[in-house]
């Protein structure tokens, strides 16, 4: 099983700062994907394939990444990102998700 | 507009059964594969199960092979989660969710499955 392992677990942010969560994967996955999950709320795909931006993302929000290494990108924080995000991977079976990254408002 | 709608958790006991299910509307139910992800109170993701189109291909992980059936009727557009010898690690927020690209791009409500006696 590839293990996902995201920094920071958590961290806070002020309006217009760039924010980076990183994604460290255990073995190579060919690609990544990133979720945001507001607090009572259904997770919401942010980024498929590693660096295409799903439907109704706001291009504030980028994703690049290889091998093991991949990361999410706020370039602009805006109040409605605080939320906890996670990376997937669905390269080798079974898929496996990281634990989180919680992003708090400064 | 996509939408996922779960039924049929609540309070089960160990050991006990329970059946899960999903109505999907807004797409064309048949042409994608559909999957299940648990989140336990106050936890990360958890992948449960995938299923084919056709139903005819199903994948899980170790932590539910064995006791957890996905199912599909592409008829009535909906998916089915049967889960068997429920134990206590159980105990999850259960999504319905399309996949896509690899990856999970429309998730339901979810519903709140508690096994304990």
């Amino acid at each position: 099983e590839i293990v996902l392992t995201q920094s920071p677990t958590t961290t806070a942010a002020s309006p217009g700062e760039k924010v980076t969560i990183t994604c460290l994967a255990s073995s190579s996955v060919s690609n990544m994907y990133w979720y945001q999950q507001k607090s009572g709320a259904s997770p919401k795909l942010l980024i498929y394939s590693t660096s295409s931006l799903a439907s109704g993302v706001p291009d504030r929000f980028s994703g690049s990444g290889s091998g093991t290494s991949y990361s999410l990108t706020i370039n602009t924080m805006e109040a409605e990102d605080a939320a906890t995000y996670y990376c997937q991977q669905w390269s080798s079976n079974p898929d496996t998700f990281g634990a989180g990254t919680k992003l708090e408002l400064k | 507009e996509v939408q996922l709608v779960e039924s049929g958790g609540g309070l089960v006991q160990p050991g006990r059964s329970l059946k899960l299910s999903c109505a999907a509307s807004g797409f064309t139910f048949s042409n994608y594969y559909m999957a299940w992800v648990r989140q336990a109170p106050k936890k990360g993701l958890e992948w449960v199960a995938t299923i084919s189109t056709s139903g005819s291909r199903t994948y899980y992980p170790d932590s539910v092979k064995g006791r957890f059936t996905i199912s599909r009727d592409n008829a009535k557009s909906s998916l089915y989660l049967q889960m068997n010898s429920l134990k206590s690690e159980d105990t999850a927020t259960y999504y319905c969710a399309r996949r896509r690209h690899g990856g999970f791009d429309y998730w339901g409500q979810g519903v709140m499955v508690t096994v304990s006696s």
